[in-house]
C-alpha cells in the first residue's frame, strides 16, 4: 500500500521567504507527526497531531513554525520568515491509534534549504 | 524528561562480524524504545520496538535488541553483518509510545 508521502521532496529558498512543506500520512492512520533532521541538532520532534485533540507543539524551535492537519489528514508545516538555520530534512511520520501506534511510518523528507 | 545517547558515532565492522550498537537511556517513567535504520537518502525504518513485554526483542533483517532496565540499556545487535546492513541507526525513547526522542546516530560501515 501507499506509504507517506511528503512534498516538495526539495526546496530551495531565499532567507525571509515563507515555505510551505506538505504531509499525506498513510490511510486511517490517525496520529501524525513532524521531526526535524540536521547535522548541527539531529533528529527533533517539532509536533504531534492525534485525532481531533490539541495538537502538541512543545518541540516547535520558534513561533515562525506553525503546522495545521485538514479533516484528520494532510498535514502542512509553515515556516514563516525562513532563516539559514532552518535549513534541514523535515521528517512526517504517522501511525495508527492504539496498542499498534507505537509504530511510526516516516516518509522520505522535504530537503529545505535556505540561502 | 528523557534522552538516549549512543556511544560511537562511527561503527566499522568486517562482512560476517557481529554488530553491537550502544543505546543508554534516561527516562522518568517505563519507557517505550525504538531503533530505527535509515538508509542513505532514504527515511527512517523501524527495526524494531520494546514495548514492554518481553526484554528480548527480535526485529527485521536478523537484528535484535535487549532491554537491560538495571542498566537502562538497549543495546542492538546482529550475529552476522552484511553488506546491506551499512546505514545509519537511531535509537529513540518515548515515555507514552507516542513523540520520539532520538539519539545522535550511528553510522556503520561493513568492510568486504
Amino acid at each position: 500500500g501507499a506509504g507517506v508521502s511528503q512534498s516538495p521532496s526539495n526546496k530551495v529558498t531565499e532567507k525571509g521567504k515563507d515555505v510551505e512543506l506538505r504531509c499525506d500520512p498513510i490511510s486511517g492512520h490517525t496520529a501524525l507527526y513532524w521531526y526535524r533532521q540536521s547535522l548541527g541538532q539531529g533528529l527533533e520532534f517539532l509536533i504531534y497531531f492525534q485525532g481531533n485533540s490539541a495538537p502538541d507543539k512543545s518541540g516547535l524551535p520558534s513561533d515562525r513554525f506553525s503546522a495545521e492537519r485538514t479533516g484528520g489528514s494532510v498535514s502542512t508545516l509553515t515556516i514563516q520568515r525562513t532563516q539559514q538555520e532552518d535549513s534541514a530534512v523535515y521528517l512526517c511520520a504517522s501511525s495508527r491509534e492504539g496498542p499498534a501506534s507505537y509504530e511510526q511510518y516516516f516518509g522520505p523528507g522535504t530537503r529545505l534549504t535556505v540561502t | 524528561a528523557q534522552s538516549v545517547t549512543q556511544l560511537g558515532s562511527h561503527v566499522s565492522v568486517s562482512e560476517g562480524a557481529l554488530v553491537l550498537l550502544r543505546c543508554n537511556y534516561s527516562s522518568s517513567v517505563p519507557p517505550y524504545l525504538f531503533w530505527y535504520v535509515q538508509y542513505p537518502n532514504q527515511g527512517l525504518q523501524l527495526l524494531l520496538k520494546y514495548t514492554s513485554a518481553a526484554t528480548l526483542v527480535k526485529g527485521i533483517n536478523g537484528f535484535e535488541a535487549e532491554f537491560k532496565k538495571s542498566e537502562t540499556s538497549f543495546h542492538l545487535t546482529k550475529p552476522s553483518a552484511h553488506m546491506s546492513d551499512a546505514a545509519e541507526y537511531f535509537c529513540a525513547v518515548s515515555p507514552r509510545g507516542d513523540k520520539l526522542t532520538f539519539g545522535t546516530g550511528t553510522r556503520l560501515a561493513v568492510r568486504p
